[in-house]
């Protein structure tokens, strides 16, 4: 069925430093990815995401690159600052005209991303 | 642009008992979908409305189940409460299928309702 693996659960960094988080997925027919960053008690927001058109997407310190052959997507922060700390959640869906697998989004478990000043 | 919103906050029930959670979209979004959040666990899908009617379900019971009204505001109702149904209910919404291509539209989450049963 539809899965979607997401490493690590949880990731430390001093700031400053770079995070990576890598997200697998299992329906080679997923074709829109995108990126939510979780506060505590706060809604997810999308932060980036990323078609299978292209293989890479940066906005200022985050990017996000997609290898389909391999099916996996990973999100990049850079220059991580304090207030990057929250659980980042990847997520996968594929677009079908009228079916069952129109926008539904697969989600990953989840990294929990502590930045220490 | 108001963004999705969600009522109740909070809601406490009893093992047994039903609970309506609602949602509003954000105005021109025709797509609403509900996601299930249990503690420390990821989002998992659980229905997609879109003008009026169900369009995809997930792996859940049918004692979970809502509707969209002609505003396209909608309601998730859970019966026979049980206690692994506590969890943050996140509603997300979107510019849904009428006139759009293929492309999988960006979806945008409510601040949930958190669900706690006794």
């Amino acid at each position: 069925g539809e899965n979607v693996e997401q490493h690590p659960s949880t990731l430390s960094v001093q700031e400053g430093d770079s995070a990576v988080i890598k997200c697998t997925y299992s329906d080679s027919a997923s074709n829109y990815f995108p990126w939510y960053k979780q506060e505590l008690g706060k809604r997810p927001q999308l932060i980036i995401d990323i078609r299978s058109n292209v293989g890479e997407k940066k906005d200022q310190r985050i990017a996000v690159t997609l290898n389909k052959t391999a099916k996996h997507f990973s999100l990049h922060i850079t220059e991580t600052q304090p207030e990057d700390s929250a659980v980042y959640f990847c997520a996968a869906s594929k677009s079908e005209e009228f079916s069952g697998g129109y926008n539904k989004l697969i989600f990953g478990a989840g990294t929990r991303l502590a930045v220490h000043p | 642009e108001a963004g999705v919103t969600q009522s109740p906050t909070h809601l406490i029930k009893t093992r047994g008992q039903q609970a309506t959670l609602r949602c509003s979209p954000i105005s021109g979004h025709t797509s609403v979908y509900w996601y299930q959040q249990a503690l420390g666990l990821g989002l998992q899908f659980l229905l997609w409305y879109d003008e009026g009617e169900e369009r995809n379900r997930g792996n859940f019971p049918p004692r979970f189940s809502g509707r969209q009204f002609p505003n396209y505001s909608s309601e998730l109702n859970v019966n026979a409460l049980e206690l692994e149904d506590s969890a943050l209910y996140l509603c997300a919404s979107s510019l849904g299928l009428a006139g759009h291509s293929l492309i999988t539209d960006t979806q945008y989450f409510g601040p949930g309702t958190r669900l706690t049963v006794l």
